[in-house]
C-alpha cells in the first residue's frame, strides 16, 4: 500500500527556518497536505498542495513538491514558539468519483530552542 | 459553526466492555472516516463510508464494527474492548480535496 515517510524529529532557534520534509511512494498521489497538531488537540490544516504544482506558498509557509523524487518540504519562516507542534504529511490519490481516505506519515516533532 | 463533532470526548472503559462513538456533520458531505492516532504512528484509517448505508475496511479495521444510518452520522463501536485499543480517535468527513476533522476522542481501556 501507500507509504508516507518522515523524520521524527527536527530542532531549530527561535527566529530560523524550520524545514521539514516527507517522501511518499504513490505516483498517483493527487493531493499533498500538511496539518499541523498541538499537544491535546485536533489537526489544523496548514495547507496543501495539488500535484500538477511545484510550489505554493502562504505567508510564512512554502510548500515544494518534487514530483519525480515524491518528495514534499514545509517551509516555516521565522520560526516562532507558537509553532512548537507535531506536523503531519498527508497524501491521497482522490479523483472525482473516488473515496479514497488520507494516507499520513507518522508526524515529525517540531521543537523551538529560545 | 458547521464541522465535525465527536461525542464522548473523553471515555475510560473496563476490558470486555462495549461502547459507541459518535460522529456527526452538517456539511453535507459523502465520505465520513474513522482514523485511530498513537503515539509515534500517525494516524491510521479504521474504516469509512462513501455514503449513506455504505461501510468499508480501512488499514486497522480489526475489533471495530460501523454504520452509516444517516448520511450526517457515522458511529463507530467496539463489541469488546481491549487495552490495545486505547488511544485517540478521529472521525472526517469531505468533500472533493478538502477534509473536516473532528477534535478527537480519548479512549483508555483498563
Amino acid at each position: 500500500g501507500e507509504d508516507v515517510e518522515q523524520s521524527l524529529f527536527l530542532s531549530v532557534r527561535e527566529g530560523d527556518s524550520s524545514v521539514i520534509n516527507c517522501t511518499y511512494t504513490d505516483s498517483s498521489s493527487t493531493y499533498l497536505y500538511w496539518y499541523k497538531q498541538e499537544p491535546g488537540a485536533g489537526l489544523q490544516l496548514l495547507t496543501y498542495i495539488f500535484s500538477n504544482m511545484d510550489m505554493k506558498q502562504d505567508q510564512r509557509l512554502t510548500v515544494l513538491l518534487n514530483k519525480k523524487d515524491k518528495h514534499l518540504s514545509l517551509r516555516i519562516a521565522d520560526t516562532q514558539t507558537g509553532d512548537s507542534a507535531i506536523y503531519f504529511c498527508a497524501e491521497t490519490s482522490r479523483t472525482g468519483g473516488g473515496a479514497d481516505g488520507l494516507t499520513f506519515g507518522k508526524g515529525t516533532h517540531l521543537i523551538i530552542q529560545p | 459553526n458547521a464541522g465535525v463533532t465527536q461525542t464522548p470526548k473523553f471515555r475510560v472503559l473496563k476490558t470486555g466492555q462495549s461502547m459507541t462513538l459518535l460522529c456527526a456533520q452538517d456539511m453535507n458531505h459523502e465520505y465520513m472516516y474513522w482514523y485511530r492516532q498513537d503515539p509515534g504512528m500517525g494516524l491510521r484509517l479504521i474504516h469509512y463510508s462513501v455514503g449513506e448505508g455504505t461501510t468499508a475496511k480501512g488499514e486497522v479495521p480489526d475489533g471495530y464494527n460501523v454504520s452509516r444510518l444517516k448520511k450526517q452520522n457515522f458511529l463507530l463501536g467496539l463489541e469488546s474492548a481491549a487495552p490495545s485499543q486505547t488511544s485517540v480517535y478521529f472521525c472526517a468527513s469531505s468533500y472533493g480535496w478538502g477534509y473536516t476533522f473532528g477534535s478527537g476522542t480519548r479512549l483508555t481501556v483498563v
